[in-house]
């Protein structure tokens, strides 16, 4: 069965450094891995995605992911977090059959 | 504009009703899936349905049921088995292309169960 692991629930960042929020990721085959942010109260917005090709995927207001196969991971990354950042964020990951399967997600604060 | 349209926003029910939440997407979006979402929980799949007339099962189907008799529309209905079914419900589509397309995501609706 494929699963997501989104091992932080919270990440604290101040603002202008760079930061990272972690996902790993069991499927059976090759997977289709997405990131998504949430606003408090509000639905998911589609950040960015890795279906094959390039392992760096660049994303939406400067988000960036590496897929790393051998670590079976898709970290989201940013070079300088804003306060406009924080946010709720999403991994989730699909195979081919239409089943996406989403992380618990992980809390964001960038600090002022 | 294009979008997905979940009704109600809010809703409050008594313990033994069921209740029925909407769903309606104008994307021409083949695949329609439910999410319910819990604090620390993250999003878990509900149902999903590709076409039509058809529908699966997520990974916490039991105690709801769904329907898709058209392509717009994909209605949840969270029934008296349900034990728990306070929660944030949340309803997406998109085009079926085996998993590599992006989720277009409602804006939710909120059950509260008193």
């Amino acid at each position: 069965a494929q699963s997501v692991a989104q091992p932080e629930d919270q990440v604290n960042v101040a603002e202008g450094n760079p930061l990272t929020v972690k996902c790993t990721y069991s499927v059976s085959g090759n997977p289709y891995l997405f990131w998504y942010v949430q606003y408090p109260n509000r639905g998911l917005q589609f950040l960015l995605k890795y279906i094959t090709g390039d392992n760096l995927v660049k994303g939406s207001y400067g988000f960036e992911a590496e897929f790393n196969k051998s670590q079976t991971s898709f970290h989201l990354k940013k070079p300088s977090a804003l306060v406009s950042d924080s946010a709720l964020y999403f991994c989730a990951v699909s195979v081919r059959d239409d089943k996406i399967i989403f992380g618990k997600g992980t809390r964001l604060h960038i600090l002022p | 504009d294009g979008g997905i349209t979940q009704s109600p926003k809010y809703l409050f029910r008594k313990e033994g009703q069921n209740v029925t939440l909407s769903c309606e997407q104008n994307l021409n979006h083949d695949a329609m899936y439910w999410y319910r979402q819990d604090p620390g929980q993250g999003l878990r799949l509900i149902y999903y349905s590709q076409i039509v007339n058809d529908f699966q099962k997520g990974d916490i189907a039991e105690g709801y049921s769904v329907s898709r008799e058209k392509k717009e529309s994909f209605p949840l209905t969270v029934t008296s088995a349900q034990k728990n079914p306070t929660a944030f419900y949340l309803c997406a589509s998109n085009t079926n292309a085996g998993g590599a397309n992006v989720l277009t995501f409602g804006a939710g609706s909120r059950l509260t169960v008193l």
